[in-house]
């Protein structure tokens, strides 16, 4: 069965770029939705974006301005950029398989990834 | 603040049978939008527990059962196990002018 893992740098200075990757394992990327969703410690969920295989995107209004999601078909991974970040961007981010979100939901998900934005 | 509101807690005890509650808006759950339930046990990652309101994932219990009516969503647990301990959160679209896929505030049910 498909398996997700996120990799990336676990601290990230304020202002910059948070970086991170979501290897897709056991499945083709095509024919889904490809997401990324986090959580701030204690916190509940929040979805971030998608990007689809054929390379359309959608981002959560609230982060569109910070936010580019990319895919590397050729790896079998796909990429997550957050800009200017402050420390409310510290949380787990996941990765998140959907074939159709609005009647499927995300399944599976990858194990998550502790950013920490900080000096 | 999200757009789906749940109870912040539940308990039950062993055997009982817990229902926990989303309720949402005629931006989402009242639309027409399905609802999806997810459970994340303490350290890990969510997994989808219901979709499409009342559908199980191959593997999840019959012991979960989801349902939908109106603006709300319910997510019951029957024969509650120590196990079934967890956060469980719903999840819908929203179509307001900030539209998005959206998660409820989570529920943590105690065993």
């Amino acid at each position: 069965q498909v398996q997700l893992q996120e990799s990336g740098p676990g601290l990230v200075k304020p202002s910059e770029t948070l970086s991170l990757t979501c290897a897709v394992s056991g499945g083709s990327i095509s024919g889904y939705y490809w997401n990324w969703i986090r959580q701030p410690p204690g916190k509940g969920l929040e979805w971030i974006g998608y990007m689809y295989y054929s390379g359309s995107t959608n981002y959560n209004p609230s982060l569109k301005s910070r936010v580019t999601i990319s895919m590397d078909t050729s790896k079998n991974q796909f990429s997550l950029r957050l800009s200017s970040v402050t420390a409310a961007d510290t949380a787990v981010y996941y990765c998140a398989r959907s074939t159709n979100i609005v009647v499927r939901g995300f399944d599976p998900w990858g194990q998550g990834t502790l950013v920490t934005v900080s000096s | 603040q999200s757009v789906l509101t749940q109870p912040p807690s539940v308990s039950g005890a062993p055997g009982q049978r817990v229902t926990i509650s989303c309720t949402g808006s005629s931006s989402n759950i009242g639309a027409g939008y399905d609802v999806h339930w997810y459970q994340q046990l303490p350290g890990t990652a969510p997994k989808l527990l219901i979709y499409g309101n009342s559908n199980r994932p191959s593997g999840v219990p019959d012991r979960f059962s989801g349902s939908k009516s109106g603006t709300s969503a319910s997510l019951a647990i029957s024969g509650l196990q120590a196990e079934d301990e967890a956060d469980y959160y719903c999840q819908s679209y929203d179509s307001s002018l900030s539209a998005s896929y959206v998660f409820g505030t989570g529920t943590k049910v105690t065993v």
